[in-house]
């Protein structure tokens, strides 16, 4: 989705380390979404924020950290805490209310060294 | 969590034939939405469709929706290889205000052969 990007496209995390993660969007949008995916998996909400300076755990937060101080940004930190942080991390953004879909970044894979 | 089951987990057709998805889930529903994920990409979104709608159409798209089962299906028309990918729906049950927490099928992996 070209309003939505995503950096690094991938990301190699040392033991004890923490990782950040970029999700930077220019649709304006003021809904922002943290996933994760594993392997033949579906996706499991890790954070999501409504509005700046605000944001909610998902269903699997424990070892990540977000910040939403801008509109356009919403990154994710995975923290050495984390114990099992390999897979796909995708970042999405939802405008408007009501019945709007959400909108995809192209990922981040991030990978144990 | 996980409440949307697609069906089947994996569909392999030839190019040219039809594929049909389903989705059932277990909560009531604002809307549907149907995603498309290539390899190591992100989703896109292909069709919404809302809880008092029965089917929407787009492009070589065709979606159902039954809410009186709880399901829905997703036809692809004349596939094409460009379609080989993973479809995963997910459903907006009310009460999640403006956060709009979606909750996510597995996906169902197509491949489609020359």
């Amino acid at each position: 989705d070209g309003g939505i990007t995503q950096s690094p496209k991938y990301l190699f995390r040392k033991e004890g380390q923490n990782v950040t993660l970029s999700c930077e969007q220019n649709l304006n949008h003021d809904a922002m979404y943290w996933y994760r995916q594993d392997p033949g998996q579906g996706l499991r909400l890790i954070y999501y924020s409504q509005i700046v300076n605000d944001f909610q755990k998902g269903d699997i937060a424990e070892g990540y950290s977000v910040s939403r101080e801008k509109k356009e940004s919403f990154p994710l930190t995975v923290t050495s805490a984390q114990k099992n942080p390999t897979a796909f991390y995708l970042c999405a953004t939802k405008g408007g209310s009501g019945n709007q879909p959400q909108h995809f970044g192209d990922g981040t894979r991030l990978s144990i060294l | 969590s996980q409440q949307g089951e697609e069906d089947p987990q994996a569909l392999s057709i030839q190019e040219g034939e039809n594929a049909t998805m389903n989705c059932s889930y277990k909560t009531s529903i604002n809307n549907l939405q149907w995603y498309r994920q290539n390899s190591g990409r992100g989703l896109v979104h292909l069709i919404l469709i809302r809880s008092n709608e029965r089917e929407k159409h787009s492009g070589r798209l065709r979606v159902t929706l039954d809410t009186s089962k709880k399901s829905s299906s997703l036809l692809i028309t004349a596939s094409r290889a460009a379609d080989t990918a993973s479809y995963f729906c997910a459903t907006d049950p009310p009460g999640s205000g403006n956060n709009r927490k979606l909750i996510w099928g597995l996906g169902t992996s197509l491949a489609v052969n020359p």
